[in-house]
């Protein structure tokens, strides 16, 4: 079947501009989580949702930062007045549930911020 | 994350057998990980051992954790060109389902 996808894979924009990475997570997986990956590090937890509701955002660097996930299923990561820090992998998993569930992700989005 | 840690670097000759170590600090994880990643590409879940198993193997891959000593290994037998990437290790702390990751250990396998 298919895995999670993410798009777009790419993303130079400019400092200061608004951003929005979509999610596509496994059909009938109830659990998606937002990672950041920054150049030589592992992935760094952002954002839990269960079903439409974001159980744990405590991940979230500021305010800056929104996902929101209205149906349940495709999750948008918004960022607001980007800065040159913001560039990194953008990656999203999905669950079948949450806790104790193998998690599986997408191909990531490159963001560069100019 | 700084919970978790691992070895940078490893090479490895086509043929032989490569071990990736992973030290972590929650002693109350659940389930530890190990992710592969390749250039440009996602995190593929490799595969997966919960915290009251000393062991658990799945075709060429044999996980071993100590957690006594919180360390955990991941031996992969016959290492295979393919199997050049950035093997993670992670943790969920306290049994949650955030994961947290270890900066990563490049395997280079060289013929």
């Amino acid at each position: 079947g298919a895995g999670v996808s993410q798009t777009p894979s790419n993303k130079v924009t400019e400092k200061g501009k608004y951003v929005e990475l979509r999610c596509d997570p496994i059909s009938g997986h109830t659990a998606l989580y937002w990672y950041r990956q920054s150049l030589g590090q592992g992935p760094e937890f952002l954002i839990y949702f269960q079903g439409t509701g974001a159980a744990d955002d405590s991940g979230l660097p500021n305010d800056r930062f929104f996902a929101v996930r209205p149906e349940g299923s495709v999750s948008t990561l918004k960022i607001q007045r980007t800065e040159r820090g913001d560039s990194a992998v953008y990656l999203c998993a999905s669950s079948l549930q949450g806790q104790g569930h193998e998690q599986y992700f997408g191909p990531g989005t490159r963001l560069t911020v100019t | 994350g700084e919970d978790v840690e691992q070895s940078l670097f490893l090479s490895v000759r086509e043929g032989d057998s490569s071990v990736i170590n992973c030290t972590y600090t929650d002693s109350s994880s659940t389930y530890l990980y190990w992710y592969k990643q390749e250039p440009g590409a996602g995190l593929q879940l490799l595969t997966y051992i919960f915290s009251n198993m000393d062991m658990k193997q799945d075709q060429r891959l044999t996980v071993l954790l100590n957690k006594k000593d919180k360390h955990l290994s991941l031996r992969i037998a016959d290492t295979q060109t393919g199997d050049s990437a950035i093997y993670f290790c992670a943790e969920t702390p306290r049994g949650d389902y955030k994961l947290s990751f270890g900066a990563g250990t490049t395997v280079t396998v060289r013929a």
